[in-house]
């Protein structure tokens, strides 16, 4: 158990349609990143957020949205769903800022389909 | 921009045989370099990491060493249990905050 908890673990929706996924960090870990996993493009680096801060920008489409909350949690948006937006979608958390310094704790994911 | 090459999979193994997975990357600079693995049904998890030239990671049977002459850091194993299944995945820093993965290498070890 890696400490990281997302809800829900499964997800089925319209396209059209939005959703939100929600992600708890390892308590004291203040970096949340959102990751895409799917089998055409592998795991991609979404977004990251720093105590409420938003740091980094992936591949992320700008049907896509993301937030940090004062708690520390995160929540990640996804609207106009398409087919394609299905996927396994990962959260993970760090102490620090970069991610070139310390190990990230990833959560067990949300699986996404959108029919 | 930074990228990271990992040997296609599936790999499938017999118990107690060699492993080596291949990652090879590119990137400016000498970044820390990752392994995670990802079993059935769950998140990633870090493996073994290595932050400098010719260090050497380790971890539960595995190791990688970081070569800057050959950009390559190779999973390796003596030999693999049927518990060591699951997809690993080759990664380093990318520009800004970003962490780069490879394609991941699916194993797959039968008794």
């Amino acid at each position: 158990d890696s400490g990281v908890t997302q809800t829900p673990k499964h997800l089925i929706t319209a396209t059209g349609q939005r959703v939100t996924l929600r992600c708890s960090p390892r308590s004291g870990d203040l970096s949340v990143y959102w990751y895409q996993q799917s089998l055409d493009q592998g795991l991609q680096f979404l977004i990251q957020y720093y105590n409420g801060e938003e740091r980094a920008k992936g591949n992320i489409l700008e049907r896509f949205s993301a937030q940090q909350f004062p708690d520390l949690h995160s929540e990640l948006n996804l609207s106009s769903l398409e087919l394609g937006d299905s996927a396994l979608y990962f959260c993970a958390s760090s102490v620090g800022v970069s991610q070139g310094e310390g190990e990230q704790f990833f959560g067990p994911g949300t699986r996404l389909t959108v029919l | 921009g930074d990228s990271v090459t990992q040997m296609e999979g599936p790999v499938t193994l017999s118990e107690e045989a060699f492993l080596t997975i291949n990652c090879t990357y590119t990137a400016t600079g000498y970044p820390s370099l990752f392994w995670y693995v990802q079993y059935p049904g769950e998140g990633l998890q870090l493996l073994l990491k290595a932050t400098k030239a010719d260090d050497k990671g380790s971890n539960k049977g595995f190791e990688a060493t970081y070569r800057k002459e050959t950009t390559s850091f190779h999973l390796e194993k003596g030999s693999v249990q049927v518990s060591d299944s699951a997809v690993y995945f080759c990664a380093l820093p990318g520009g800004g905050n970003k962490l780069t993965f490879g394609t991941g290498t699916q194993l797959k070890v039968e008794l």
